[in-house]
């Protein structure tokens, strides 16, 4: 299994509700991420978790919550959104390999979740 | 500060022949880099990668450049094909999880 999975595909969210994307991967990858990424931008690095644990948080606001269950699983919740928010909110995995020059960390994407936030 | 840029948001290449697509990075402590090809309504996909004790990688029909001293990056794929059509982001891994994005470049192969 060589497959990222997100769930769901679309979500439309009021400002007042509260969400959360889903991200699953069994490859045994021990590093886990979740990307913005607006039309025509690249993806934004949000939070970066390794071994279950939250590595990298890129200043990201506190409407956005992550969360890593097991080694497979990671959540990412959503609570006062903005409508600038509205994106398309990519997971990715990683082996985490420590030597670069023996293959690097190649990341695996999920197809995204296109959140709209109203 | 954009710390990788692509500076061709669009190229269009006839089938079959060859498209190059272009990247250059500012920090000099980058050591891994790659590309990643992403189609609408998909997230992005590896595509192949080079580290800095290399100038030349290749795989099948994608071949990446590295020219250290200039800080330049390119992608060759030859021949092209339409399948091939898609948004190209080149990636610089600074290690510690963090990989930059360039902005991409959009690949149109005409049939």
């Amino acid at each position: 299994d060589t497959e990222v999975t997100q769930t769901p595909k679309h979500l439309v969210m009021g400002m007042t509700n509260k969400k959360s994307l889903k991200c699953e991967q069994h490859m045994g990858h021990r590093a886990m991420y979740w990307y913005k990424q607006k039309a025509k931008k690249p993806p934004e690095l949000m939070f970066v978790y390794s071994y279950e644990k939250l590595s990298i948080n890129e200043s990201v606001p506190s409407r956005f919550s992550p969360e890593c269950p097991n080694s497979s699983l990671l959540n990412l919740h959503l609570h006062a959104l903005q409508p600038e928010d509205s994106a398309l909110y990519l997971c990715a995995s990683s082996p985490f390999q420590g030597d670069k020059h023996f293959g690097g960390d190649t990341q695996y994407f999920g197809p995204g979740t296109r959140l709209t936030v109203l | 500060d954009q710390q990788v840029k692509q500076n061709s948001p669009s190229l269009s290449v006839q089938e079959g022949r060859i498209s190059i697509l272009n990247c250059d990075y500012t920090n000099s402590m980058f050591d891994y880099f790659l590309w990643y090809k992403k189609y609408p309504a998909e997230g992005p996909t590896f595509l192949i990668s080079i580290s800095s004790i290399k100038d030349k990688n290749e795989d099948g029909r994608f071949t990446v450049f590295l020219n250290k001293s200039a800080k330049h990056l390119s992608l060759h794929i030859v021949p092209s094909q339409p399948g091939d059509s898609a948004v190209y982001f080149c990636a610089l891994d600074t290690g510690g999880f963090k990989t930059i994005f360039g902005a991409g470049t959009r690949l149109f192969v005409k049939a």
